[in-house]
């Protein structure tokens, strides 16, 4: 059965302080990973990753992909408390159309 | 920009009512889904279409139905509603099969059946 593992499940911490979430996945013919922020409203797209070991950063967010060991993580450095959010993690396959998706890693950034 | 609308963003209804939900897209996306967002459980797929009239059935289908007659709407029909599907409903739209695209959401719809 396809899947995707987040954790921690929830995360409370300090402005200026660097979160790692980590995203586990099993899902046959792997094709892209994706990872998504949402505040109270929908999700908003953040990152696509399909290589290994190639990091994309936007700002204080970089994320990157390990497809042997099957797992992403995303970094953010220096949090605000604007970064406080659900930070969902969704992976998609070669055969189907399906987004599937983690329960998500609730993040808080206390001032 | 991609916009995907959902045409409610809160609603209440009663225990055995026809409840109708509807998204569209602006982008000429091929796919579209429905998903069932519920603390704990992140998003579950209800269904999702890959063209018009087409239709396949994601996690939880139960209870739940779909209409796509154009290509830029899909709606989520809940024949009888129940107050186990209480939740927030998003819908997402991509392009079509074979393209490395991520979905996009609309603001998501949070029911509630009393």
């Amino acid at each position: 059965e396809d899947k995707v593992v987040q954790s921690p499940l929830s995360l409370v911490v300090h402005e200026g302080d660097t979160v790692t979430l980590n995203c586990s996945y099993e899902v046959t013919n792997f094709r892209s990973l994706l990872w998504y922020k949402q505040e109270k409203k929908a999700p908003t797209f953040l990152f696509m990753l399909t290589s290994s070991g190639i990091e994309k950063k936007s700002g204080r967010l970089s994320s990157i992909l390990d497809k042997k060991e099957l797992f992403s993580i995303l970094n953010i450095t220096a949090t605000q408390t604007g970064d406080s959010a659900v930070y969902l993690c969704a992976v998609s396959a070669n055969t189907g159309n399906q987004f599937y998706f983690g329960t998500g890693t609730s993040l808080t950034v206390i001032p | 920009d991609v916009k995907v609308t959902q045409s409610s963003r809160y609603l209440v209804k009663r225990t055995g009512e026809k409840v109708f939900l509807e998204c569209v897209q602006d982008m000429d996306h091929e796919n579209m889904f429905w998903y069932r967002q519920d603390p704990g459980l992140g998003l579950r797929l209800i269904y999702f279409s890959y063209d018009v009239k087409m239709k396949e059935k994601g996690d939880i289908p139960e209870g739940y139905s779909v209409s796509r007659e154009k290509k830029e709407r899909f709606s989520l029909i809940l024949e009888s509603a129940s107050t186990n599907q209480t939740s927030m409903y998003l819908c997402a739209s991509s392009l079509s099969r074979g393209r490395w695209t991520e979905a996009f959401f609309g603001q998501g719809t949070r029911l509630t059946v009393v």
